[in-house]
C-alpha cells in the first residue's frame, strides 16, 4: 500500500464549477500535509500548506485535512482554465527527513 | 527571490550512457533534494543532503546512480550506465532547514534514454 493515494483522474469540468480533489494516507505520523499544484513541463509549485486537522482557506482554494479518517481535501471555487493543471497532495513527518507524493490529479477546466 | 536552477532542460541518451544534471538551490537553503517523476506518477525521493551531507538515500539506485553536493551548495546527479527505465523529469528541491519547511522545486531535466 502506497503510504498517500491519489485518484490520478484525469478529472475535467466547466469552468466555474467547484472542484474536490482528495487523497488518502496511511502512516499516522504524517502531521504536514501540502498541495502543489504542477503545470506541463514545470517543476510542482506550492499551492497550500496545513498542519494538522482542520480547513485552510486561500483565495480560491481551501485545504482540508481530517485526520481521524486520513483524509486530505483540495476545493477550487469558481474553477479557471489557468487553474488545469496536475495537482500533487503530499505529507511529511514532523522533523522527518522526506516529503511523500500522491499520484497527481490531472485537472482540466473547460472555457 | 531567485528559484531552482536545473540544467538541461532536456536530454535524450542511448542507453549504458552516462548522464548528469546540474543543481542550484534558493541561497541560503540548507537542504537539497534530488526527485524522480516518471510520466503519470508523483515525485518518488532519491536523495537528500542538508548542507554537503547526505540524509537520506535510502531509493537512491546506487550501482548506476550517484549524487554530490560540493560545497553544501549546488548539486549533480549522475546516472551511469542509463536504462530505459530511466526516462523520467529529474526534478530539484531545496527548503530552508529540515522537516516541516515546504519544498521549492526547480522545473526539472526531462530525461529520455533510448
Amino acid at each position: 500500500q502506497k503510504e498517500v493515494e491519489q485518484d490520478p483522474g484525469p478529472l475535467s469540468v466547466p469552468e466555474g464549477a467547484i472542484v474536490s480533489l482528495n487523497c488518502t494516507y496511511s502512516n499516522s505520523a504524517f502531521q504536514y500535509f501540502m498541495w502543489y499544484r504542477q503545470y506541463s513541463r514545470k517543476g510542482p509549485e506550492l499551492l497550500m500548506y496545513t498542519y494538522s486537522s482542520g480547513n485552510k482557506e486561500d483565495g480560491r482554494f481551501t485545504a482540508q485535512v481530517d485526520k481521524s479518517s486520513k483524509y486530505i481535501s483540495l476545493f477550487i471555487r469558481d474553477s479557471q482554465p489557468s487553474d488545469s493543471a496536475t495537482y500533487l497532495c503530499a505529507a511529511l513527518i514532523q522533523g522527518a527527513q522526506k516529503l511523500v507524493f500522491g499520484q497527481g490529479t490531472r485537472l482540466t477546466i473547460n472555457p | 527571490e531567485a528559484g531552482v536552477a536545473q540544467s538541461p532542460r532536456y536530454k535524450i541518451i542511448e542507453k549504458r550512457q552516462s548522464v548528469a544534471f546540474w543543481c542550484n538551490p534558493i541561497s541560503g537553503h540548507a537542504t537539497l533534494y534530488w526527485y524522480q517523476q516518471i510520466l503519470g506518477q508523483g515525485p518518488k525521493l532519491l536523495i537528500q543532503f542538508q548542507n554537503n551531507g547526505v540524509v537520506d538515500d535510502s531509493q537512491l539506485p546506487k550501482d548506476r546512480f550517484s549524487a554530490e553536493r560540493l560545497k553544501g551548495v549546488d548539486s549533480t546527479l549522475k546516472i551511469q550506465p542509463a536504462k530505459l527505465e530511466d526516462s523520467a523529469v529529474y526534478l530539484c528541491a531545496s527548503t530552508q532547514r529540515n522537516g516541516d519547511s515546504p519544498l521549492h522545486f526547480g522545473n526539472g531535466t526531462r530525461l529520455t534514454v533510448t
